[in-house]
């Protein structure tokens, strides 16, 4: 059964860091994997969507990585902005499955 | 085009009561899944329509739970004799196809309390 962890649970910032988001999934055997936000009171907003064949997707301030061998992915958001307060969540789509695992999330605070 | 849409936003209901909440996915989009996330919690998987199959219920909680979808459109998410453990964010997502090369796409949920 498919896992996955979102490390930190919150992180707290100044404007302007550039900063990373980390995901974690335990089986490597994945369809895809896909970046959201979520603000509070409102549905999921999706970021990027990296192929298992795919390395990195890039959108503007983020970059999201995959490494599937280590099964993990890597949200990097640069020169962050108080804007960017949000949940960021990341969900696996696993091999033989069309239903997505969801990590529980990375709570941003950007303050100016 | 107009994103995924749910109603009502927000329902208030009485224990016991039985309740209905609705989905209209993104026109053209075969594959709809039901998601619950109660506070503190993550996204629980429910329900996925794809198309004219059988849908996978293997997330449904109980059987006070059941979902339909009509024409392969519009998605109907209802629960019965609703208890106070029911209340949470219910999210609707709807996806191009059911491979796993699709973005999901996300409504803004309904938010149920039960008293």
């Amino acid at each position: 059964k498919q896992e996955v962890t979102q490390i930190p649970a919150a992180l707290s910032v100044p404007e302007g860091e550039n900063l990373v988001l980390n995901c974690s999934f335990t089986d490597s055997a994945i369809y895809n994997l896909q970046w959201f936000r979520q603000d509070p009171g409102k549905g999921l907003t999706s970021l990027l969507l990296i192929q298992s064949s795919q390395r990195e997707q890039t959108s503007g301030r983020l970059n999201a990585s995959l490494d599937k061998s280590s099964g993990r992915s890597t949200l990097y958001i640069a020169a962050s902005q108080p804007g960017d307060s949000a949940t960021y969540l990341c969900a696996v789509k696993s091999g033989g499955s069309y239903i997505p695992t969801f990590g529980r999330g990375t709570s941003l605070i950007v303050h100016p | 085009g107009a994103g995924v849409s749910q109603s009502p936003s927000n329902k208030v209901t009485e224990k016991g009561k039985d309740v209905e909440l609705r989905c209209d996915p993104i026109s053209g989009h075969t594959a709809l899944y039901w998601y619950r996330q109660s506070l503190g919690q993550g996204l629980e998987f429910l329900i996925y329509f794809q198309g004219n199959s059988a849908p996978d219920k293997s997330g449904l909680p109980s059987d006070r739970f059941s979902a339909e979808r009509t024409g392969g459109s519009v998605s109907t998410l209802t629960i019965q004799r609703t208890q106070q453990e029911d209340s949470a964010v219910y999210l609707c997502a709807s996806s191009l196809a059911s491979g796993g090369l699709d973005t999901q796409y996300f409504g803004p949920g309904t938010r149920l309390t039960v008293l």
